[in-house]
């Protein structure tokens, strides 16, 4: 299985700073088709997880630019320009190029 | 707009056995695969497995042992099934739909969760 790696695990931030999250895999997330299957994921409290970032750095749908993802290979990035209250809640990192999908452990973001 | 709702027991003793529903309304059944994952207390989400309308399945190595995931199309509803629990099987059970709406496959839909206690 892939194993992948969240730090910090837990974050907390003054509204209106910046704030980033690192995740690591234990393999390569590059596919052969040139897609790195690397995914960020928002759960917000007492919701289910929501699709943030997709294949590293690209921005789902309604997504507000100040989130920004970065990396490559095995090393990436979530980056938030300027935290709002309504960001907190925990982020996972999530691979998809080979099965068993697996996540990074989370990352709680809350505000000062 | 596909939504899928989930139902099951909550509580259950050592030894006696998950069973959970989600039913899919408003959408294609097809055109996703269905999975059902897991957070266990202050844990990270954990991928359980999944089943597509055709017939595959296919399931985390570390549960595949013990879990059968099957679906009723002609409902449109999809199952898990895990035996034996024990207090390490305690966590938020979510169905979800794995689709490829926008060119890439994702998580796209997921239900509200259903918190499973394993307590004797």
């Amino acid at each position: 299985d892939i194993v992948m790696t969240q730090t910090p695990l837990s974050l907390s931030v003054t509204p209106g700073q910046p704030a980033s999250i690192s995740c690591k895999s234990s393999q390569s997330l590059l596919h052969s088709d040139g897609k790195t299957y690397l995914f960020w994921y928002l759960q917000k409290p007492g919701q289910a997880p929501q699709l943030l970032i997709y294949q590293v750095s690209n921005r789902f749908s309604g997504v507000p630019d100040k989130f920004s993802g970065s990396g490559s290979g095995t090393d990436f990035t979530l980056r938030i320009s300027r935290v709002e209250a309504d960001d907190v809640g925990v982020y996972y990192c999530v691979q998809s190029i080979q099965l068993p999908y697996t996540f990074g452990q989370g990352t709680k973001l809350e505000i000062k | 707009q596909v939504q899928l709702q989930q139902w099951g027991a909550g509580l259950l003793k050592p030894s006696e056995t998950l069973s959970l529903t989600c039913a899919v309304y408003g959408g294609s059944f097809s055109a996703y695969y269905w999975s059902w994952l897991r957070q266990a207390p202050g844990k990270g989400l954990e991928w359980i497995g999944e089943i597509h309308h055709s017939g595959i399945t296919n399931y985390n190595p570390s549960l595949k042992s013990r879990v059968t995931i099957s679906m009723d199309t002609s409902k449109n509803q999809f199952s898990l099934n895990l035996p034996s629990v024990t207090a390490a099987d305690t966590a938020v059970y979510y169905c979800a739909g794995y689709g490829g709406d926008y060119g890439f496959w994702y998580f796209a839909l997921w239900g509200r969760g259903t918190l499973l206690t394993v307590s004797s």
